[in-house]
């Protein structure tokens, strides 16, 4: 099982750029999660979804839109980068029967 | 409302052993646990200890809870170099409330040697 895997690893993006960051997992999980962690400020919850078709926001949902089509997929998009969104997203994702969230190793997202 | 906190950095000699505190103020969480980050990986679920529960050892990790003060402290025997890691606390609510954990901003682990 490759657990939880996130693409890509790196991206730089002009301000007014939009990308999405896809996220999938092969755990059979109900729960999938989108953080930032930024220096000194923890991880942060942008959106979270507790199964197909169905989408909540999180703490800083602002300037994120998710989409959650396929169990095993979760992805993040941007539609108009800004500087601030300049930080490290991590995917994780978890069971309804458990509370153990696996995290995927993240992508460093750079907004110039 | 539902908070975090713990200490941003602690430096602990190679052998002896580390505390990490953490402080939350959502009483009816139900688990409370601590994550592992080692450079450039995500956070690894270390250990967690349920509510009702007031110490949890597992090999050099020991967890004590202290519900009356909403207090954790997560203590690491003879401290070793890839112990060195960022170590976060989080609590997580009831099942029938959100499906939230909340993150504490993680206390940076350096090793002297």
């Amino acid at each position: 099982n490759a657990g939880v895997t996130q693409t890509p690893k790196f991206r730089v993006l002009k301000t007014g750029q939009s990308m999405t960051l896809l996220c999938a997992q092969d755990m059979n999980h109900e729960y999938m999660y989108w953080y930032r962690q930024d220096p000194g400020m923890g991880l942060r919850l942008i959106h979270y979804s507790v199964g197909e078709g169905t989408t909540a926001k999180g703490e800083v949902p602002d300037g994120y839109n998710v989409s959650r089509l396929k169990k095993q997929n979760f992805l993040l998009g941007l539609e108009s980068a800004a500087p601030s969104q300049t930080s490290v997203y991590f995917c994780a994702s978890r069971s309804r029967a458990s509370r153990e969230q696996f995290f995927g190793p993240g992508t460093r997202l750079t907004v110039l | 409302g539902e908070d975090v906190e713990q200490s941003l950095f602690l430096s602990v000699r190679e052998g002896d052993s580390s505390v990490i505190n953490c402080t939350y103020t959502d009483s009816s969480s139900t688990y409370l646990y601590w994550y592992k980050q080692e450079p450039g990986a995500g956070l690894q679920l270390l250990t967690y200890i349920f509510s009702n529960m007031d110490m949890k050892q597992d090999q050099r990790l020991t967890v004590l809870l202290n519900k009356k003060d909403k207090h954790l402290s997560l203590r690491i025997a003879d401290t070793q170099t890839g112990d060195s890691a960022i170590y976060f606390c989080a609590e997580s609510p009831p099942m029938n409330r959100d499906d939230k954990i909340i993150f504490g901003k993680g206390t940076r682990l350096h090793i002297l040697p």
